[in-house]
């Protein structure tokens, strides 16, 4: 079945980046798109990206633009999302998802990344 | 950037009442998308192309609505809908997620 496992908790401190992994199985990694979401504040939700994995080629919010980065690894079947230059702003959950039904339909369990010092 | 906006914010509702949620879009949309997230979890594809159920989800839940009116609707309510609804478009960039109704069981 398909499934998406995403890295662990990350706590990082103001002005540093990290990088989130999002290892997919189940399917065949370059035939579906990966999205990445934020939610902030446990509620509000917002598209980051989409990633095409075949291509690597990405689309992004413009509000995350000059923001994250979106990469994948086809030996391992696996995308990233990286951010650099962290803010308090940036403390949220993210999660990686996989198109179907024409929609964001498989998803990873999220990363909770704290930005404190 | 189309705005979508959900109604109510919050609902309580008691078992068996039939539950109709709203979401409008700013400007005209292809389709809704609809999740469900409980408190802990990761969003569920609840309803696709406006009124298309993914396989495994219980056939009270059903969605409508066209241009930039949709509606989520639960035909008799039950403990485990309890959860936030958040709404989904994709015809336009950056594809963007309503506010979310949060939903209680009485």
């Amino acid at each position: 079945q398909v499934n998406l496992l995403q890295s662990g908790t990350a706590l990082v401190k103001p002005g540093a980046s990290v990088k989130l992994s999002c290892k997919t199985s189940g399917y065949p990694f370059t035939d579906y798109y990966i999205y990445w979401v934020k939610q902030s504040h446990g509620k509000s939700l917002e598209w980051i990206g989409s990633l095409n994995p075949n291509s690597g080629s990405a689309d992004f919010n413009e509000k995350f633009k000059n923001k994250a980065t979106l990469t994948v690894d086809k030996s391992t079947n696996t995308a990233y999302l990286e951010i650099p230059r962290l803010t308090s702003e940036d403390s949220a959950t993210y999660y990686c998802t996989r198109a179907g039904y024409g929609a964001f339909a498989y998803w990873g369990q999220g990363t909770l990344v704290t930005v404190s010092s | 950037e189309i705005v979508l906006t959900q109604s109510p914010t919050t609902m309580s509702t008691s078992p068996g009442e039939k539950v109709t949620l709203t979401c409008l879009a700013s400007s005209s949309v292809n389709y809704m998308y609809w999740y469900q997230q409980k408190s802990g979890a990761s969003p569920k594809l609840l309803i696709y192309y406006t009124s298309l159920l993914p396989s495994g989800v219980p056939d009270r839940f059903s969605g409508s609505g066209s241009g930039t009116s949709y509606s989520l609707t639960i035909t008799s309510m039950e403990a485990e809908d309890a959860a936030i609804y958040f709404c989904l478009q994709l015809t336009s960039f950056p594809f963007t997620f309503g506010s979310g109704t949060t939903l209680e069981i009485k």
